[in-house]
């Protein structure tokens, strides 16, 4: 069935340093979201990307949508101690569905 | 406001027993789900509705069911509780326009 991998699955960064987490789908996707869990939380609607090769910013955080539409990836500048959490992509395989298809998660934890 | 509620927010129950969990949500949602939460496993949807009196398996459904008697809610029934079934659950609604997934605040179940 549909699967969406997420690298890495943990990540330890000094802070200031720039993160980035990566999702390949193994099929292409309609749209791709993004969550955020803060530890002992759960998770937050981050964006979401649905054109093929599309980039948006949010502050700090960059989010790109392959052109091929089977990955996705998040990256972080500079991050600061409350960017900590575990960051979800999640894949919606067929246009019009609802459901969705998360990632294994990255843990990024940060060295003040 | 409009929120998602679950409850009980911590359970601890014996194998064999037959536990209910809770969902309620008042953003007026058509579409509701359930995700278990495992190390190493992300968010693994356990059964979701997109309306009144509709359900639907999702990747790991074995032992669980739910059903849908009205807008706001969706318990998640364990017909008989097993080891294997100590998580974290997840609780989530969406709308068909934008997609984005509200989550609960999560139930903490541990079967002994």
């Amino acid at each position: 069935g549909q699967q969406v991998m997420q690298i890495p699955q943990y990540q330890h960064v000094q802070e200031g340093e720039d993160f980035t987490t990566y999702c390949n789908s193994s099929t292409t996707l309609s749209n791709i979201q993004w969550y955020k869990q803060r530890p002992g939380g759960h998770p937050v609607f981050l964006i979401q990307l649905v054109k093929s090769g599309e980039v948006k910013k949010q502050k700090r955080l960059t989010f790109q949508f392959g052109e091929a539409k089977k990955n996705s990836s998040l990256h972080i500048t500079a991050t600061q101690t409350t960017d900590v959490g575990t960051y979800f992509c999640a894949g919606n395989p067929i246009q019009g569905a609802q459901k969705l298809v998360f990632g294994q998660g990255t843990r990024l934890t940060i060295n003040p | 406001d409009a929120e998602i509620t679950q409850s009980p927010r911590h359970k601890i129950t014996e194998t064999g027993r037959q536990v209910t969990l809770a969902c309620h949500q008042t953003w007026n949602h058509n579409n509701m789900f359930w995700y278990r939460q495992d190390l190493g496993h992300g968010l693994r949807l356990i059964h979701y509705s997109y309306g009144v009196h509709d359900t639907n398996k999702g990747e790991v459904s074995d032992g669980y069911s739910v059903s849908r008697s009205n807008t706001e809610d969706l318990p998640l029934t364990l017909e008989s509780a097993a080891s294997s079934q100590t998580s974290v659950y997840f609780c989530a609604s969406s709308d068909h326009t934008y997609n984005e997934q509200f989550f609960g605040p999560g139930t903490r179940l541990t079967v002994l």
